[in-house]
């Protein structure tokens, strides 16, 4: 009964490749997140989708990008993976969005690894 | 580019209360001051939120003052299970709706 679930929840892979991390929410909730995670331990926001709609897109490489299938699910693809994209990152979503005091519920994070 | 100070790293007994402090004397007025915690390995976890009023949930309490440039969060009995990095987080932008952790405070809970 996870309320946010991502897989996998570890990844090594080469640099150069080609991955996804997925995440599914069951609360029902309309607005979902990208984190990341790095080795210093800051978490930074990457993506919001809300409604299926990209609300927010930090300043991200291009490499990276959501997919939303449905409401319940976004996916994270990074393309041509580097060093530096090794870190941890979380899913999260939230109801309406966080502007209106609601509360961002958090997946237990994925270890990417770039070797 | 953290809108909060905490410090870094805190101790407590366990079943003592633990009260963590966070200074954001910039907060605006229609800005929450939200708690967080990560426990290692973990995701970050809600604790805790509040406007301008003190709050109380199973968790935690949450003390305000009243400019708002401040607050405290106390875990009434903490426990070993509740050593986590805690972060004390307030909006930053309407417009934007960026969302800043800072480096938190390191609780360490001790037998």
């Amino acid at each position: 009964d996870t309320a946010v679930s991502q897989t996998p929840k570890y990844l090594v892979t080469q640099m150069g490749n080609d991955k996804s991390i997925k995440c599914e929410q069951n609360l029902g909730h309309d607005t979902m997140y990208w984190y990341k995670q790095d080795s210093k331990k800051f978490l930074k926001i990457m993506f919001s989708y809300n409604n299926k709609e990209l609300i927010i897109n930090e300043t991200v490489p291009n490499r990276f990008s959501p997919k939303s299938p449905d409401k319940a699910h976004l996916n994270l693809h990074i393309n041509s993976l580097e060093l530096g994209d090794s870190a941890v990152y979380f899913c999260a979503s939230s109801q309406d969005g966080w502007d209106l005091g609601n509360t961002i519920y958090f997946g237990e994070g994925s270890w990417l690894t770039v070797v | 580019d953290a809108k909060t100070t905490q410090p870094t790293s805190m101790d407590c007994a366990e079943g003592r209360a633990a009260n963590l402090p966070c200074n954001h004397s910039t907060i605006s007025g229609n800005e929450y001051v939200y708690w967080y915690r990560q426990i290692h390995s973990q995701g970050p976890q809600y604790i805790i939120h509040g406007l301008k009023n003190n709050e109380t949930n199973e968790m935690a309490s949450l003390i305000i003052t009243e400019d708002r440039k401040s607050s405290t969060l106390i875990l009434p009995h903490a426990t070993l299970r509740d050593t986590a990095v805690y972060y004390c987080i307030v909006r930053v932008a309407w417009d934007t709706d960026k969302l800043i952790f800072g480096t938190g405070t390191r609780l360490q809970v001790f037998p």
